[in-house]
């Protein structure tokens, strides 16, 4: 079975630009998260979708928004983008019920942005 | 807020040393615990987890107890390899409203094993 897929693996853009991220979940995965992993901050949560829906955001501004597709597959997007926005962009997938321990989190190997 | 503490790294240990992660919470509910591995380059694995108190999650040689009283979750294995060298993260999940769960991560563990 295929794991989550993120693509690109790696990307630079300069400040004020924007970036779309994009994510393939474990297939039958309905739940989509997406977590942002700096040395200083260390993992954060951004967000999570769940059949279209966005069923939690993290406290991050308005810059950082996503979406998902009826297929569940999920992107992320940053617009005006800031130094400060250099970081590791995890995605992860599970099925999405309530009971948490029957639905772990399966983690993709990640987006490393870079900003100039 | 939820929150995770976990020991400060790095750690460098010896092969086959008793290894013991240190992680405690702050939670209110009655939240899940996770340990997560990292190796570089590569996203996060999950190695184990517990759902309620008193409950053991193990993989690998790893275990961790699910420890109320004292908010704790430490991470033990009793003969590391250097194939263990990775980062490891405590976590919890908390639902919060609308069934979703986010999970809150420690600051994360850097092991390495020395042969």
């Amino acid at each position: 079975k295929a794991g989550v897929t993120q693509t690109p693996r790696y990307l630079i853009k300069t400040r004020g630009q924007q970036v779309t991220l994009s994510c393939s979940p474990i297939s039958g995965h309905r739940s989509v998260s997406w977590y942002q992993q700096t040395p200083g901050q260390g993992l954060q949560f951004l967000f999570e979708y769940f059949s279209e829906t966005q069923r939690n955001k993290g406290n991050f501004p308005g810059r950082f928004s996503g979406r998902q597709f009826s297929n569940s597959r999920s992107e992320m997007n940053v617009s005006t983008l800031e130094l400060g926005d250099s970081a590791l962009y995890l995605c992860a997938s599970s099925l999405g019920h309530r009971d948490r321990s029957a639905s772990p989190l399966h983690f993709g190997n990640g987006t490393r942005l870079t900003v100039t | 807020g939820d929150s995770v503490t976990q020991m400060e790294g790095p750690v460098t240990l010896s092969e086959e040393a008793f290894l013991t992660i240190n992680c405690t919470y702050t939670a209110t509910g009655y939240p899940s615990l996770f340990w997560y591995v990292q190796y570089p380059g590569e996203g996060l694995q999950l190695l184990l987890k517990a759902t309620k108190a008193d409950d053991k999650g193990s993989n690998k040689g790893f275990e961790a107890t699910y420890r109320k009283e004292t908010t704790s979750f430490h991470l033990e294995k009793g003969s590391v390899q250097v194939s263990d060298s990775a980062v490891y993260f405590c976590a919890l999940s908390a639902s919060s409203g609308a069934g979703s769960y986010q999970l809150t991560f420690g600051k994360g563990t850097k092991l390495s094993v020395i042969p």
